[in-house]
């Protein structure tokens, strides 16, 4: 079964600090992957995805993610983070051979000023 | 385009009662549709999901049962709340048509079982 690991619950880092959130997911044929933002009591953002092609994808809000086949990874990047930040990041899976999108228990970050 | 409405937002009742959340997507046809619950420190647990009118795809055993009586409609319902039923519950949808692309969230419903 497909299943995707989050191993950080809490990161916190500085403003103008990088990020590197960890996303390690377990499927055997090449998967879609995503990557989505929540900020409290709301619903899911997408940042970014990965289908195919360039490993190295870019999303919004200045973020990007590299998909590592070797390493079953797709982990979330930011050079500098904002204050605005701040808020819980999930990696999410999804399979062609079927319709479900698994995700991740999510990576809470905090943000310093 | 399209949009996805998810109501209510907050939700709070006694353990016992029943339960309905719905949820309704605009703009698109025959679309999959799914449920997700969120708990503390557990990320998005997969409910349900559906890929057509009645078609419902259970991935958690639990107190909680989905319906698609409309294909745009799909509805979260209980008989009896359980105080593990609180949590934060997701509607989502994706296309079915064209590429495969992301699932798109609604707001959610905070559920508070006292």
């Amino acid at each position: 079964a497909q299943s995707v690991t989050q191993p950080d619950i809490h990161i916190t880092v500085s403003e103008g600090a990088s990020l590197e959130l960890r996303c390690n997911y377990s499927y055997g044929a090449t998967p879609y992957l995503f990557w989505y933002v929540q900020s409290p009591g709301q619903g899911l953002q997408l940042l970014l995805k990965y289908f195919s092609g360039d490993t190295l994808v870019q999303g919004i809000k200045g973020f990007e993610a590299e998909f590592k086949r070797s390493q079953s990874s797709f982990n979330l990047r930011k050079p500098s983070v904002h204050w605005s930040d701040a808020a819980e990041y999930f990696c999410a899976v999804a399979t062609s051979g079927t319709y479900k999108y698994i995700f991740g228990t999510g990576t809470r970050l905090k943000v310093l000023a | 385009s399209q949009t996805i409405h998810q109501w209510p937002a907050t939700l709070v009742q006694p353990v016992g009662s029943p339960l309905s959340l719905e949820c309704t997507v605009e703009g698109t046809s025959n679309p999959n549709l799914y449920w997700y619950r969120q708990a503390a420190g557990r990320g998005l647990q997969l409910l349900f999901y559906s890929v057509g009118i009645g078609q419902i795809s259970s991935e958690v055993p639990q107190n909680l049962s989905a319906s698609r009586p409309q294909d745009r409609q799909f509805i979260l319902s209980s008989k009896k709340l359980l105080l593990s039923d609180s949590g934060f519950y997701l509607c989502a949808w994706s296309p079915t048509t064209g590429e495969r692309t992301e699932a798109f969230f609604g707001q959610g419903t905070r559920l508070t079982v006292v």
